[in-house]
């Protein structure tokens, strides 16, 4: 079990805005620990979507977008894509752990 | 551009060792702190160690602490890996810490095949 609890699957027709949930703690997302957002390919390894809860990295699109309210996180997708279909994965710190970083056990967008 | 590569990956027998490496390109790799992820086949993301940039902090998951050593030297990035089990199997990825702007960039992964 993470400690970052994401829904196994999500799906959206082309064109549709879907969202995907990150729901932790209070020793981690809810802690003000930062929230990032992964994006996984098929055959690829992953790459930055989504920083510090709602920060895009140049290059990635507006379609995308990040929030935060209390212990949870949300990436937002809008206007879908069939080239969206992939692993999205979010990744905070916790405090109470003895680790350092902590991914959700990830979410796959299937476009209909 | 910039780009890690990592190598040293391959199949290794239960309790056995190996050693992953990982080359930086584009950027000085010294001044950054720096993590291993794995992903089991088929599994999701798995953070496994972190090394600060001062060359002394160190974090392991509890799953790997006092199997798995990560080092690294002013040019490369070093994941020591002993006693290996089956859940040890999975693509281990060289990735740069970025502090507030997360875990980037990811190099392609190297695969860790553990059989018995």
């Amino acid at each position: 079990q993470s400690v970052l609890t994401q829904p196994p699957s999500v799906s959206g027709a082309p064109g549709q805005r879907v969202t995907i949930s990150c729901t932790g703690s209070s020793s981690n997302i809810g802690a003000g620990h930062d929230v990032h957002w992964y994006q996984q390919l098929p055959g690829t390894a992953p790459k930055v979507l989504i920083y510090g809860h709602t920060n895009r990295p140049s290059g990635v699109s507006d379609r995308f977008s990040g929030s935060k309210s209390g212990t949870s996180a949300s990436l937002a997708i809008t206007g879908l894509q069939a080239g969206d279909e992939a692993h999205y994965y979010c990744q905070s710190y916790d405090s109470s752990l003895s680790t350092y970083a902590i991914f959700g056990g990830g979410t796959k967008l299937t476009v209909l | 551009e910039v780009q890690l590569v990592e190598s040293g990956g391959g199949l290794v027998q239960r309790g056995g060792s190996l050693r992953l490496s990982c080359t930086a390109f584009g950027f000085r790799l010294s001044t950054y702190s720096m993590n291993w992820v794995r992903q089991a086949p088929g599994k999701g993301l798995e953070w496994v160690s972190y090394i600060g940039a001062d060359f002394r902090t160190m974090y392991y998951a509890d799953s790997v602490r006092g199997r798995f050593t990560i080092s690294r030297d002013k040019d490369s990035l070093y994941l020591q890996m002993n006693s290996l089990r089956d859940e040890d199997t999975a693509m281990y990825f060289c990735v740069r810490d970025d502090g507030a702007e997360g875990f980037d960039p990811w190099g392609q992964g190297t695969l860790v095949t553990v059989s018995s």
